[in-house]
Order: structure tokens, then C-alpha cells, then sequence
């Protein structure tokens, strides 16, 4: 039982490259999201998904568009790539998504870009 | 504007001694609270959480403190032990907050928590 599983761990990007990072999730959850972390922040909601074909807006959408076209994965891309992106980017599941049931998170995503 | 606030960035502690790390949060319409135990290289994992409608929850260690009036709570760990040292995050949500059927969690910046052996 592996969990939530994030590709690729590392990416070094040029501004204006594109790329999908992928999450994986085997707990048969519903609910996904995708976080950003930065030095000094906590972790902010980018985009998350209540179930298979849907996606919805978080805290801080510019710059990054979801999709969910399979329950167990969650899909983030940025299109145009820029150095305020520079972040440690997490994917979690949640079996229900009132709230109150913990978070499942991968390991992270460590993405710069220059 | 940070509406959950980890004010100590560090904290070091003795291995056997008590650790408090404390989170303040504004917005009255909180009502559900978690800590997340967060390890380097690896994601959160979740500790412990507190209802509103309680003022404590305890689970063997690990002791959350609620306080409304004040906006404040608190994470003791009772005795602290070396593979305790991680970042740790406090989290709240609310009902007002909720977008389509999924509430959103808020997060504080983090406390690194050292426990020296």
C-alpha cells in the first residue's frame, strides 16, 4: 500500500517551460488536492478535486490548471512556467472532504524554476 | 493576512521535558483544528485534532488545547522524545470557508521542534 505517490521528486524548469507534475493515490479517496509550500508560509491550497471529472479553485489558482480524468490521479500543470513558482509542491487524498478527516500527503514535488 | 499564525518559528526542548508549540488563529468562524507532523523529504502526517465544542483532546503523548476566547491553541507533548524533532502545523477550518462539498484547511507557517537527547 503505497499511498499517495508524487513524480517526479525533482525538476529544475527554465522560465516559460511547461510540465505536469502527477499524483498518485491507491486509498481509493475521493477528494485531491494539490499545496505549495514556501519558506515561511504554510501550505496553501492550489486546486482540488471532489471526485472523478471534477475540479475546483483553491487559495492560489494562477499559473496552474488541474485535471482528474481517473479517481486515483490528480494531475497539476503549469503551462508557462515562472521563478514566483519556485516551491515545494504536495498532493494529498482525503476519503471525505468535510474537513474534519485527516490528509493523506505524497512526499512532495521540489520544483525551482530560473 | 495570515489567519493561523505559528509565531515561534523553533523551539528546542530536552529529550524527557514537555514541549508546547502554540498557534493563534483569527477568524472566530474556525471550528475544527488538526497538527501535522511534518518530517524533511517528506510530507505531513497527521497527529491529532480538536472540535470546537471540546477545550482538550489527548492521545497517549500528544495533548491539544483549545482556547476560543482567546483564539488559541496548543500542541503538548509529554515527554518529548529525539524522533519528536519535525516541523509541525497547526490547521483550521470552517464551515463559512466550505467551496462546493469540500471545506478548506488554512495553515500556519510551521514550528521546528528540536529535541535534544
Amino acid at each position: 500500500n503505497a499511498g499517495v505517490t508524487q513524480t517526479p521528486k525533482f525538476r529544475v524548469l527554465k522560465t516559460g517551460q511547461s510540465m505536469t507534475l502527477l499524483c498518485a493515490q491507491d486509498m481509493n479517496h475521493e477528494y485531491m488536492y494539490w499545496y505549495r509550500q514556501d519558506p515561511g508560509m504554510g501550505l496553501r491550497l492550489i486546486h482540488y478535486s471532489v471526485g472523478e471529472g471534477t475540479t475546483a479553485k483553491g487559495e492560489v489558482p494562477d499559473g496552474y490548471n488541474v485535471s482528474r480524468l481517473k479517481k486515483q490521479n490528480f494531475l497539476l500543470g503549469l503551462e508557462s512556467a515562472a521563478p514566483s513558482q519556485t516551491s515545494v509542491y504536495f498532493c494529498a487524498s482525503s476519503h471525505g472532504g468535510t474537513g474534519l478527516l485527516p490528509l493523506h500527503f505524497g512526499n512532495g514535488t521540489r520544483l525551482t524554476v530560473t | 493576512d495570515q489567519q493561523v499564525k505559528q509565531n515561534s518559528p523553533s523551539l528546542s526542548v530536552q529529550e524527557g521535558r514537555i514541549s508546547i508549540l502554540n498557534c493563534d488563529y483569527t477568524n472566530s468562524m474556525f471550528d475544527y483544528f488538526l497538527w501535522y507532523k511534518k518530517y524533511p523529504a517528506e510530507g505531513p502526517t497527521f497527529l491529532i485534532s480538536i472540535s470546537s465544542i471540546k477545550d482538550k483532546n489527548e492521545d497517549g503523548r500528544f495533548t491539544v488545547f483549545l482556547n476560543k476566547s482567546a483564539k488559541h491553541l496548543s500542541l503538548h507533548i509529554v515527554p518529548s522524545q529525539p524522533g519528536d524533532s519535525a516541523v509541525y502545523f497547526c490547521a483550521a477550518s470552517a464551515e463559512f470557508f466550505s467551496s462546493g462539498s469540500a471545506r478548506q484547511l488554512t495553515f500556519g507557517s510551521g514550528t521546528q521542534l528540536t529535541v535534544l537527547p
